[in-house]
């Protein structure tokens, strides 16, 4: 079975770092499936962040996110990240991970569970 | 970046009735859309991918059509777990955006 399992809720304040993690298991390959990240502000609807390819780091930012986010990979423990290095507390909203079907040209098949992200003074 | 608009916002129907949700592209992008289902505090399913394939798992009442620019989830009698947001999105290029979403009330 397809997993994608995210690290737990965050509180944090405006300008502190934080880094959370989706793990993936249960297909064949990590690697070689495009992990992507969707973001959902309180009350709101879906945003395309972006997407990385496991095996080689490879990332398409959308340009709404590009600078403002990083994400990253540690394909020895197939696990995907998406970092702050000074938070907001516009980025107050729940965060998921999910997988390409095929081609970075693909919907998203498998979704994690959600983080939930709270930036508050 | 390709702008895409879901209607109506919401959409009020009974039970066993059929419903029928838009998706407009602001720019082609062929068959490449996809719908997604998201129940209150769900992370969203694949429901349809390239228009009109359902994903693993989905009852044959959900279909979808179109191409180009227009495109249409139908849900052909509603059951009580089907009064939940749907969103469509593209892949068809970067951003892979979403729509803003519609809302199946009773």
């Amino acid at each position: 079975e397809v997993q994608l399992v995210q690290s737990g809720a965050e509180v944090k304040k405006p300008g502190e770092s934080l880094k959370i993690s989706c793990k993936g298991s249960g297909y064949n390959s990590f690697t070689t499936y495009w992990i992507g990240w969707v973001r959902q502000m309180p009350g709101k609807g879906l945003e395309w962040m972006g997407i990385i390819y496991p095996d080689d780091s490879d990332t398409i930012y959308s340009p709404s996110f590009q600078g403002q986010v990083t994400m990253s990979v540690d394909k020895s423990i197939s696990t995907a990240y998406l970092q702050w290095s000074s938070l907001k507390a516009s980025d107050t909203a729940m965060y998921y991970c999910a997988r390409l079907a095929a081609a970075s040209w693909s919907p998203l098949d498998y979704w994690g569970q959600g983080t939930l992200v709270t930036v508050s003074s | 970046e390709i702008v895409m608009t879901q209607s109506p916002a919401t959409l009020s129907v009974s039970p066993g009735e059929r419903a029928t949700l838009s998706c407009r592209a602001s720019q082609s992008v062929s068959s490449n859309l996809a719908w997604y289902q998201q129940k209150p505090g769900q992370a969203p399913r694949l429901l349809i991918y390239g228009t009109s394939l359902r994903a693993t798992g989905i009852p044959a009442r959900f279909s979808g059509s179109g191409s180009g620019t227009e495109f249409t989830l139908t849900i052909s009698s509603l059951q009580s777990e089907d009064f939940v947001l749907y969103y469509c999105q593209h892949y068809n290029d970067w951003p892979q955006t979403f729509g803003q979403g519609t809302k199946v009330e009773i």
